[in-house]
């Protein structure tokens, strides 16, 4: 089975500062697909950016981008010029890119601070 | 833009009720999710719905839970017998059919928060 694992639970950076939040996770797949989900106070889930694991080029999402190494298993996000709205837990995701499973894993979260 | 909604969005029920949570994915979606998130925990797949039958289930996703889609646009998660550790965030969410990386994302509900006393 697939592990995604967060090894921040707490980040915290300054308002416009950058900030780099790291998730690795262990598959024996070659093909699949991984997600930066935010999830604010409100408890709702939102989409961040998402990667496919064949692309080489990282995702970029306007002040998102993600450093995807493949080799080593790793998918970080980084969130540049950080703004008081970007204050969430972030969670990192895992899909498989087979037919059957389809379920999302989830790492355990990074709780970002921004420090006005 | 299309959004998953559900209802209610919190839900307090008595130990060895039985409740039913309701989602209303996006439209034109064709598998659906369901999971759940027990405070302060992370997120955790119950089970995926596909063409009217389930596609794949946890182990958290035991005899207690059923999925429905009683018509075409609702997606109903059951709990036949509560227990207190069945309180958590229950999430829904949609995907569609289409290929590549954006046809394999799934777009989330805002939750039901189910407290079951």
């Amino acid at each position: 089975a697939q592990t995604v694992t967060q090894s921040q639970p707490e980040m915290s950076v300054q308002e416009a500062e950058t900030v780099t939040l790291s998730c690795t996770y262990d598959t024996s797949e070659s093909d699949y697909y991984l997600f930066w989900y935010k999830q604010p106070p409100s408890r709702q889930m939102i989409l961040v950016i998402r990667q496919e694991a064949y692309k080489q080029q990282n995702a970029t999402e306007n002040r998102f981008s993600v450093n995807f190494q493949k080799a080593a298993k790793s998918f970080s996000l980084k969130i540049s010029d950080s703004q008081l709205g970007d204050a969430a837990m972030y969670f990192c995701a895992y899909r498989s890119g087979g037919g059957g499973a389809d379920g999302l894993t989830f790492g355990k979260g990074t709780h970002l601070i921004i420090q006005p | 833009e299309p959004e998953v909604t559900q209802t209610p969005s919190h839900q307090v029920t008595q130990m060895g009720q039985e409740v039913i949570l309701r989602c209303v994915p996006i439209s034109n979606h064709l598998y659906f999710y369901w999971y759940r998130q027990i405070l302060g925990q992370k997120v955790e797949f119950l089970v995926s719905f596909y063409n009217n039958e389930i596609s794949e289930k946890s182990e958290i996703f035991d005899d207690q839970f059923s999925v429905e889609r009683p018509d075409g646009s609702n997606f109903t998660l059951k709990i036949r017998s509560t227990k207190l550790e069945d309180s958590a965030m229950y999430f829904c969410a949609s995907r569609t059919r289409r290929g590549g990386t954006g046809g394999k994302t799934q777009y989330f509900g805002p939750g039901t928060r189910l407290l079951v006393l």
